[in-house]
């Protein structure tokens, strides 16, 4: 399996860019999750998706921030327009509902926002 | 609410046993995950907890009291490699999982 597939690994844009980020599940995983990470706030989760239905997006910063699951294998976070804060690095994971708690991530996109 | 509190930092030895403990407040709760995060990698699943008590795997066991909403994470024989940040994050209803700031572990020669 190949595990939880991100793009881009790394992303370098200028404030007030538009800036997507993608997600692949491990196939069969019905449950998505957006994380961020940043040393301030460590791990904050943004919003997941159980059979591709947004479940609980409280965790989204503003406006800015949206995400879509328009099917089972891929999942976008877009930021528009980006501001400096928003710089951190975007996990996604996934996992079967009612999973046991057992998320498995993606490596990870780092985002720079100048 | 919600809320978690764990140590920001431990440092230990090889070879020592550290334990690393976690209490969460949060609705809907059905157990208690630990995941392990190297420098600059992804967060890695160590264990799962859903009833009390302790539960085993290898060097590393993790225990939960449901009624004191506290659990903890044991390293023993603790090695170089295990030099990492550790996650508590309860798990709840609907499949939710809720990270916070982590423990940094610093294992020393």
């Amino acid at each position: 399996d190949a595990g939880v597939i991100q793009s881009p690994r790394h992303e370098v844009t200028e404030m007030g860019q538009e800036v997507t980020l993608r997600c692949k599940p491990i196939s069969g995983h019905n449950s998505l999750f957006w994380y961020r990470q940043t040393m301030m706030r460590g791990l904050e989760l943004l919003i997941y998706f159980n059979n591709n239905v947004p479940i609980d997006d409280s965790g989204m910063p503003e406006d800015r921030f949206s995400a879509k699951m328009p099917n089972a294998s891929f999942s976008t976070l877009k930021i528009q327009p980006s501001e400096p804060r928003d710089s951190a690095v975007y996990f996604c994971a996934s996992s079967l509902v009612r999973g046991a708690g057992e998320l498995f991530f993606g490596e990870g996109s780092r985002l720079t926002v100048l | 609410g919600q809320s978690l509190e764990q140590p920001s930092e431990v440092t230990a030895v090889e070879g020592a046993i550290v334990q690393i403990n976690c209490t969460y407040q949060t609705s809907g709760f059905y157990g208690l995950s630990w995941y392990q995060q190297h420098d600059g990698g992804a967060p890695t699943f160590l264990s799962y907890n859903a009833l009390d008590g302790l539960e085993e795997t290898g060097r590393f066991s993790s225990f939960l009291s449901r009624s004191d909403s506290y659990g903890y994470l044991l390293l023993q024989e603790l090695q170089m490699k295990d030099s990492a940040s550790y996650f508590c994050a309860p798990y709840n209803q609907g499949g939710k999982l809720i990270f916070g700031q982590g423990t940094e572990l610093s294992v020393k020669p």
